[in-house]
């Protein structure tokens, strides 16, 4: 089964980094795009990044642009997202979703809270 | 970057059909369409169907999405207790380089 775990979330003050993880499996993750999409409280979905199947390239929202950063690590089945200057804005639920058409997998989300 | 637009409610007796929408542009739901994705409180977004009318495996065919122009739909028919939740589309758009999402529409079913 596909699995999507994501990790690294917590409580981080304005101005602060955190390093988000999420572990793949059950899939070949290099022949997939892979995206981060948050959901602030209460709120709808907001897509964040997306980096291609050998990081070939990168695209962001202009909200987080030249403050958060996408990789991957094909070997370890890893999607990462480093997130710098965080601001209180930045409060959501973080989730990796795997790109085929649309977001056909989603992982259960890591919950950053700037404050 | 500009999202979506969907209309923040709609509700439909048991049984009735239910027909959501989600309009924007040339850029995106009029070039590679739209995919359509449901989330109950407290889970993550499930696809629905994606580019328009394909559904992915296990996915109730009472469940249905086309497009017109700039403006793509999701019909649900026979609506019964779990259809009841939020509605999102999203779509590729190629002038932004990004996704974009509506900003999701409520399905009451009474």
């Amino acid at each position: 089964d596909v699995q999507l775990l994501e990790s690294g979330g917590g409580l981080v003050q304005p101005g602060g980094s955190l390093r988000l993880s999420c572990a793949a499996s059950g899939f070949t993750f290099s022949s997939y795009a892979m995206n981060w999409v948050r959901q602030a409280p209460g709120k709808g979905l907001e897509w964040v990044s997306v980096i291609g199947v050998s990081g070939r390239y990168e695209h962001y929202a202009d909200s987080v642009k030249g403050r958060f950063t996408i990789s991957r690590d094909n070997s370890n089945n890893t999607l990462y997202l480093q997130m710098n200057s965080l601001r209180v804005e930045d409060t959501a639920v973080y989730y990796c979703a795997r790109e085929s058409g649309g977001f056909d997998y989603w992982g259960q989300g890591t919950l950053v809270t700037v404050s | 970057q500009a999202g979506l637009t969907q209309p923040p409610s709609v509700s439909k007796g048991l049984r009735q059909t239910a027909t959501l929408t989600c309009t924007g542009n040339s850029n995106n739901v009029g070039d590679e369409g739209v995919a359509w994705m449901q989330q109950h409180q407290g889970h993550p977004p499930k696809l629905l169907s994606y580019r328009n009318n394909n559904r992915p495996s296990g996915i109730s065919e009472r469940l249905s999405a086309s497009r017109s122009g700039n403006t793509a739909s999701l019909t649900i028919t026979g609506l019964q207790p779990e259809d009841e939740a939020d509605y999102y589309c999203s779509a590729w758009d190629s002038s932004l380089s990004a996704w974009v999402f509506g900003g999701g529409t409520k399905l009451t079913v009474l």
